[in-house]
């Protein structure tokens, strides 16, 4: 099993450009989340899904968009790219409420 | 609204001795879930060690163990017999009410010195 894999692992992107953050999981998780990662900071959920074909908005959601299509794939999207949006990004997935979450390795993205 | 606070922005603890990290949170919900998640130098969330608030039983996995406080509000980890692999910064964490989103804390930077 791979668990929650995310790419890429590192991007650099200009402002104003767009990019994909993608994360895939082989656990067959209904829930899967996408948090930001701050400089000495805890995780901040952007968005989150419980299903294929449902999202919500989390706590920062300003910015980016997702979709999930499939119970394994749930992308994150940033349309236009702003310095206020380099962090470390982790995608995180779950069976259910009181179960832990299982995390990829994260995305480092840095906006210049 | 859930909220998790770590206080305590960074310790040190000598190898092989005991350090206790601190952490209070605030729910309304009645059911819910508290984690201690540990993130290395690599960046890797781990889990380190869950509690689940009906149960009035203190987890505990290996070198690990919570003190949970449900009145005080209050999820303390304990970690005994310290090494220097447990250096890394954790994070309290809070589940509650539906989605199980998370709710984390600012986390702690433990250092263990040899």
């Amino acid at each position: 099993n791979a668990g929650v894999t995310q790419t890429p692992k590192f991007r650099i992107l200009k402002i104003g450009q767009s990019m994909t953050l993608q994360c895939t999981q082989d656990m067959n998780h209904n829930y899967m989340y996408w948090y930001r990662q701050d400089p000495g900071m805890g995780l901040k959920l952007i968005y989150y899904s419980v299903g294929a074909g449902i999202t919500d908005k989390g706590e920062v959601p300003n910015g980016y968009n997702v979709s999930r299509s499939t119970t394994e794939d749930f992308p994150l999207r940033l349309e236009l790219a702003a310095p206020s949006q380099t962090s470390v990004y982790f995608c995180a997935s779950t069976m259910t409420g009181n179960q832990p979450q299982h995390f990829g390795d994260g995305t480092r993205l840095s906006i210049l | 609204a859930q909220t998790v606070t770590q206080s305590q922005p960074e310790m040190s603890v000598q190898e092989a001795e005991t350090v206790t990290l601190s952490c209070t949170y605030d729910t309304s919900e009645s059911n819910y879930y508290l984690f201690w998640y540990k993130q290395p130098p690599s960046r890797q969330m781990i889990l380190v060690i869950r509690q689940e608030a009906y149960k009035q039983q203190n987890a505990t996995e290996n070198r690990f163990s919570v003190n949970f406080q449900k009145a005080a509000k209050s999820f303390s980890l304990k970690i005994s017999d310290s090494q220097l692999g447990d250096t890394a910064m954790y994070f309290c964490a809070l589940s509650a009410g539906a989605n199980s989103k998370l709710t984390f804390g600012k986390g702690i930077t433990l250092s263990v010195r040899p």
